[in-house]
C-alpha cells in the first residue's frame, strides 16, 4: 500500500503570489487534513476534508483554501502569500480517526 | 491550545530505555492518546496509540495510568536513529484533528 505523497517537496514564492500544494492520500483513506508547521513548532491544523467537503477548520484566514477530489487527493491553495506563510505544510490522511493519521513528508514553502 | 504537556527535551544513552512522559489531564473517556515522532522536519511518523490498556508494538510500549491523566512512551533500547521530536497527542474537542504541542526533543547519545 502506498503512503501519503506530497508535491512539490520544496517551493520558493514571492510575497503576494498564490501557491497550490498537492497531496495524494493513502489508498482507501477518505479524510485528509492539512497542517502548517513553522520552524521549531508543532504542526497547526489548517482544515480537513471528508468525501470532498470541508469538515473542520483551524484558525487560518480565508486566503487558505482547499479542495478534495473524488479520488480523495487534495489541494491546499494559499492566496496573497505573506512572509509568515513560510513553513512546512503537511498533509495527513485517515480512514477513521480511531486509527490516527498517516502523514506525508511535507512541502517546504519559502516566501521571499 | 495543546491538550497535552511534555518536557521540552530529554537525553538518553544509546542502548538504554527512553521513557517519555506526557500529561493529558483533560482527556475524555473515549479519547485515544497517540504518539508520533518527527525526525529532522520530515512528516510525523506514527509510533503507537492507546485508550485504556497498555499497548506494545515493534517500535515502543505505551503505559497509560489508570485515571488516564498521563502516559509514558517507552523505547526499550534507544538507538541514535531514535533522536527526534516526540509528540503526545489527543484529538481536538470535535474529535476530528490532532492538537500538537511542542513535543519532547529526545537526544540519544553515544
Amino acid at each position: 500500500e502506498t503512503g501519503v505523497t506530497q508535491s512539490p517537496t520544496h517551493l520558493i514564492k514571492t510575497r503576494g503570489q498564490q501557491v497550490t500544494l498537492r497531496c495524494s492520500s493513502q489508498s482507501g483513506h477518505n479524510t485528509v487534513s492539512w497542517y502548517q508547521q513553522a520552524l521549531g513548532q508543532g504542526p497547526q491544523f489548517i482544515f480537513q476534508y471528508y468525501r470532498e467537503e470541508e469538515n473542520g477548520r483551524g484558525n487560518f484566514p480565508p486566503r487558505f483554501s482547499g479542495l478534495q477530489f473524488p479520488n480523495y487527493s487534495s489541494e491546499l491553495n494559499v492566496n496573497a502569500l505573506e512572509l509568515d506563510d513560510s513553513a512546512l505544510y503537511l498533509c495527513a490522511s485517515s480512514l477513521s480517526t480511531d486509527y490516527g493519521y498517516t502523514f506525508g513528508s511535507g512541502t517546504r514553502l519559502t516566501v521571499v | 491550545d495543546a491538550k497535552t504537556t511534555q518536557p521540552p527535551s530529554m537525553d538518553c544513552a544509546e542502548g538504554r530505555a527512553a521513557n517519555l512522559p506526557c500529561n493529558h489531564s483533560t482527556i475524555s473517556g473515549n479519547e485515544y492518546v497517540y504518539w508520533y515522532r518527527q525526525i529532522h522536519s520530515q512528516g510525523p511518523q506514527y509510533i503507537i496509540h492507546g485508550l485504556k490498556n497498555n499497548e506494545t508494538n515493534e517500535m515502543a510500549s505505551l503505559i497509560i495510568t489508570e485515571d488516564r491523566k498521563s502516559s509514558t512512551l517507552i523505547l526499550p533500547h534507544a538507538t541514535l536513529r531514535d533522536t527526534a521530536v516526540y509528540y503526545c497527542i489527543v484529538m481536538d474537542n470535535y474529535g476530528q484533528n490532532f492538537v500538537f504541542g511542542p513535543g519532547t526533543r529526545l537526544s540519544v547519545l553515544p
